[in-house]
């Protein structure tokens, strides 16, 4: 079974700051990791997604996530946070053999001026 | 973007009355799911599709039922609409099913009274 546990539904950080989103999963088997961002009343919109090969994978808007096997790990980074950052945030993961995504509950990131 | 089109975006109804979603793709895409997003909950999903007039359950299928005829049609009916089916309905499609992201259209937001 799969399972993904996003931490603390909302994070505020003032713009500039560095972004931090942590998100960890548990499967048995080699996983696939994706970042969802959504802004109100739209749906989601792919940030970046881990299948194989190199552990640090950039996406659009400046994210970036890093898949850490040992600490079952997947967190998602932005250098300096923009008021456009501003969305609800959700991690997902999948694996050989499943046909669905499972999401975590979300984070909603605040950025404040 | 990829050519999702939910519809109605909105609706209104009452309790016991039947409703259909209905969510149409022109990427000639194999899968396609059926979401519900809830406060606290991240998105569930309801129903899948692999293929026409191939479907599954998902996490929370209790209630509702899917159809799929054409490849680019994939439609959701709550036989008898409750209050708890209140909730914002998400489509999404993928092209394979593991390592592939899923894209996701805007949403009908159903209001059930």
């Amino acid at each position: 079974a799969q399972s993904v546990t996003q931490l603390g539904s909302h994070v505020s950080v003032s713009e500039g700051a560095l972004v931090l989103l942590r998100c960890n999963y548990s499967s048995s088997v080699p996983p696939y990791l994706f970042w969802y961002v959504q802004y109100p009343n739209q749906g989601l919109q792919l940030l970046l997604k881990y299948t194989t090969g190199a552990t640090l994978v950039k996406g659009i808007n400046g994210f970036e996530a890093e898949f850490k096997k040992s600490e079952t790990s997947f967190h998602l980074t932005k250098p300096s946070a923009h008021m456009s950052d501003a969305a609800e945030y959700f991690c997902a993961v999948s694996n050989s053999g499943y046909s669905t995504l499972t999401f975590g509950k979300g984070t909603m990131l605040l950025v404040s001026p | 973007d990829a050519g999702i089109t939910q519809s109605p975006r909105h609706k209104v109804t009452e309790t016991g009355t039947p409703v259909t979603l209905r969510c149409h793709q022109t990427e000639n895409h194999r899968y396609m799911y059926w979401y519900r997003q809830d406060p606290g909950h991240g998105l569930r999903l309801i129903h899948y599709s692999y293929g026409v007039k191939d479907t599954d359950k998902g996490e929370v299928s209790d209630g509702y039922s899917v159809s799929r005829s054409k490849t680019e049609d994939f439609l959701l009916t709550l036989e008898s609409a409750t209050s708890s089916q209140t909730s914002v309905y998400f489509c999404a499609i993928s092209e394979s099913a593991e390592n592939q992201p899923q894209h996701f259209g805007d949403g009908t937001r159903l209001s059930i009274l």
